[in-house]
């Protein structure tokens, strides 16, 4: 069965210095998004990407973020000075766009 | 007003038991539902859609009332595998994003 996949698993990195995480979707699937859950908290929707642009972002999903779809299967998020508060375990998803969301096993970020 | 809000939890049932979570939403913009089970630390898996006035899957049934806003779901002879956190999610068109609630934590003992 197809699945997203993430790298790395567990980042772990200081105040202030950049950060990307990966994610495979599912190689038909076209849309895609990232989501961030702190420990202890709900998930939070960050971004939505389709057809190479930005379709919905929120308002946590400040300058400091973005995204890219550099080749035809990668899907990255960009964090580019890290604070304290952006630990949490980030999960990318994708559909072909249906609203059911498929889950990858999530990077979880450390700043120390 | 949380945009989704679920019992809070944790629900402790036997093995066998039939245990319900409740859920509200506020946006009554939310055109989809579904409820997501979560282990500890890992991601959400989809557990069912609701769709319309609701389904079901095996053990599992959800129910969608729209005009109160609700939705529910119900699992009948629960196992020990069924340990999860359970997540009421709504979707929104407009830029296809989930809108979770909190989490309800089930725990069924032997």
């Amino acid at each position: 069965e197809p699945e997203v996949t993430q790298t790395p698993s567990h980042q772990v990195t200081q105040m202030g210095q950049e950060v990307i995480l990966r994610c495979v979707p599912i190689s038909n699937h076209l849309y895609f998004y990232w989501y961030r859950q702190i420990l202890g908290q709900k998930v939070e929707f960050l971004v939505s990407f389709y057809n190479n642009e930005i379709s919905e972002k929120s308002e946590i999903f400040d300058d400091q973020f973005s995204v890219e779809r550099p080749d035809g299967s990668n899907f990255t998020l960009k964090i580019r000075s890290t604070k304290l508060e952006d630990s949490a375990m980030y999960f990318c998803a994708s559909n072909e766009g249906l609203p059911e969301q498929y889950f990858g096993p999530g990077t979880r970020l450390t700043v120390t | 007003r949380k945009e989704v809000e679920q019992d809070p939890g944790p629900f402790n049932v036997p093995e066998g038991a039939t245990v319900a979570f409740n859920c509200t939403y506020s946006n009554s913009a939310s055109q989809s539902f579904f409820w997501y089970r979560q282990d500890c630390r890992k991601e959400p898996k989809l557990l069912m859609s609701v769709y319309s006035s609701g389904n079901e899957d095996g053990r599992f049934t959800a129910q969608l009332n729209r005009a109160s806003q609700y939705i529910s779901l119900l699992i009948r002879d629960s196992k020990l595998s069924d340990s999860a956190t359970y997540l009421c999610v709504a979707f929104y068109n407009q830029g296809g994003k989930l809108i979770f609630g909190q989490g309800t934590e089930l725990s069924v003992k032997p």
